[in-house]
C-alpha cells in the first residue's frame, strides 16, 4: 500500500491552456473521488468513479472538465482552456467502502 | 444554509490544554463523520470517524456527536505544538462527503 499518488504537485499554466492530472488510487480501492480545495475554503466534491464508472459530476464543473478512469485504475482530470478561475488544489481520494476516503497529496494548478 | 458549518477560528491554545472545535450540519440524513488534519500546504489526513450518538476516543482524541442536535465535536486533550493544523469536518450520506471550511488551530509552546 503505497497510498494514494498525484502528478504533478505544481502545475503553473498559461490562461486559454489545456493541463491534465493523473491520480493512481490504493490499489485494491475500487472508489475514487476528486475534489477541488481553494485557500481558506473546504475540499468541494468534482466527481466520483466506482470502478471505471462515472457515477456524479458535480455542477461545479464546467464542460471544460473532463475526468476518466479506464479500465478501474488509475484516473485523469483534464481542464481545457483554462480560467484564472481555475486555481486551487485538485486533490484526488480513494476508498474502499464509504468509510472515510484516503486523500492524495494532491495538484496544486496555478494559471498566470 | 451551508451543509457543514465550523468556527473559523483561529483557535489559540496553549500547550498541554484541551482544544475544542465544533461542527453543525444541515442534513439530517447524513450517517457518518469525520474529522481531518490538513497542515498548511498538505492534503487533509483523516484522524477520527463516528457513526453513532455519544463519544469516540483515540489516543489523545475524542468525537462527540449528537444526531438530534445536528452536531458532531472533537476534542484534542494535552494538545501539542504538532497538533497545530486546519481540522476539517467532513459529513457523509452515501458515496460524498461535504466539508465543513475548517478550523485552524494553533498551539503556542
Amino acid at each position: 500500500d503505497t497510498g494514494v499518488s498525484q502528478d504533478p504537485r505544481h502545475k503553473i499554466t498559461k490562461r486559454g491552456q489545456n493541463v491534465t492530472f493523473r491520480c493512481d488510487p490504493i490499489s485494491e480501492h475500487n472508489r475514487l473521488y476528486w475534489y477541488r480545495q481553494t485557500l481558506g475554503q473546504g475540499p468541494e466534491f468534482l466527481t466520483y468513479f466506482q470502478n471505471e464508472a462515472q457515477l456524479e459530476k458535480s455542477r461545479l464543473l464546467s464542460d471544460r472538465f473532463s475526468a476518466e478512469r479506464p479500465k478501474g485504475s488509475f484516473s485523469t482530470l483534464e481542464i481545457q482552456r483554462t480560467e484564472q478561475g481555475d486555481s486551487a488544489m485538485y486533490l484526488c481520494a480513494s476508498s474502499l467502502l464509504h468509510d472515510g476516503y484516503t486523500f492524495g497529496s494532491g495538484t496544486r494548478l496555478t494559471v498566470v | 444554509q451551508k451543509e457543514v458549518e465550523q468556527n473559523s477560528g483561529p483557535l489559540s491554545v496553549p500547550e498541554g490544554a484541551i482544544a475544542s472545535l465544533n461542527c453543525t450540519y444541515s442534513d439530517r440524513g447524513s450517517q457518518s463523520f469525520f474529522w481531518y488534519r490538513q497542515y498548511s500546504g498538505k492534503s487533509p489526513e483523516l484522524i477520527m470517524f463516528i457513526y453513532s450518538n455519544g463519544d469516540k476516543e483515540d489516543g489523545r482524541f475524542t468525537a462527540q456527536l449528537n444526531k438530534a442536535s445536528q452536531y458532531v465535536s472533537l476534542l484534542i486533550r494535552d494538545s501539542q505544538p504538532s497538533d497545530s493544523a486546519t481540522y476539517l469536518c467532513a459529513v457523509n450520506r452515501g458515496y460524498k462527503l461535504s466539508f465543513g471550511a475548517g478550523t485552524t488551530v494553533t498551539v503556542r509552546a
